[in-house]
């Protein structure tokens, strides 16, 4: 069963600006991760971040957590035309360190 | 630098046709699932299996058997195609469990079933 939702499940941006997405979760997460897929192709890992984490960044990313919320949000700065993907957050549930429960994704546009 | 890779890339079968899919990883890792994703489903667990010589189900099993008699290799098998199995097929592996779990992906197979 999926547990992570995101939100927006669609979202079209002029490139340039930042492109804020999230994810929320059910239960309680060791950690949750931020893949992307370009179409037609495989998932590919971007980000994690820990349970115990608040804020992590990589590049033009920056994620943040809130536990208390069960809520997680990508923030894509200076966007470009090759960040146009879909974005899944995934959880890795406490106590289950074998299986990740994947949200159903936010198709990302990012317009020239 | 391969990582994961799946054959084939697209199959078209007949209902009733069965088939193998492939997924070999050369990074040793111990962990590698099978997905489907469908429009609108996200990804779902078909098996996966922690080790050489270990399968479990996943969240939809059924319709669908597995092997990993290798490590480097995790066969996906439909034994009799349904049109509900057109889908797009993932393959992942993990290094281990442990508390990152970080999944690297195959570039899929696109199946249909007539």
């Amino acid at each position: 069963s999926q547990q992570g939702e995101e939100d927006p499940q669609a979202l079209s941006i002029q490139e340039g600006e930042n492109a804020t997405m999230n994810c929320s979760y059910k239960t309680s997460i060791n950690n949750l991760q931020w893949y992307r897929q370009n179409s037609g192709r495989g998932l590919v890992h971007l980000i994690l971040i820990r349970s115990n984490e608040r804020e992590k960044h990589s590049g033009r990313l920056r994620v943040t957590l809130d536990t208390s919320k069960k809520s997680s949000s990508l923030l894509i700065t200076a966007s470009r035309a090759a960040d146009t993907a879909s974005y899944f957050c995934a959880t890795l549930n406490a106590g289950n360190n074998r299986k990740l429960i994947w949200g159903l994704g936010t198709s990302l546009a990012v317009n020239p | 630098n391969a990582g994961v890779t799946q054959t084939p890339k697209f199959r078209v079968l007949k209902t009733g046709q069965s088939m193998t899919l492939l997924c070999a990883q050369d990074m040793n890792h111990e962990y590698m699932y099978w997905y489907r994703q469908d429009p609108g489903m996200g990804l779902r667990l078909i098996h996966y299996s922690v080790g050489e010589g270990t399968t479990a189900k996943g969240e939809v099993p059924d319709g669908y058997n597995v092997s990993r008699l290798k490590k480097q290799n995790f066969l996906l098998g439909l034994e009799s195609a349904a049109p509900s199995q057109t889908s797009v097929y993932f393959c992942a592996s993990s290094p281990t469990g442990g508390d990152k779990n970080i999944q690297y992906f195959g570039a899929g197979t696109r199946l249909s079933v007539l």
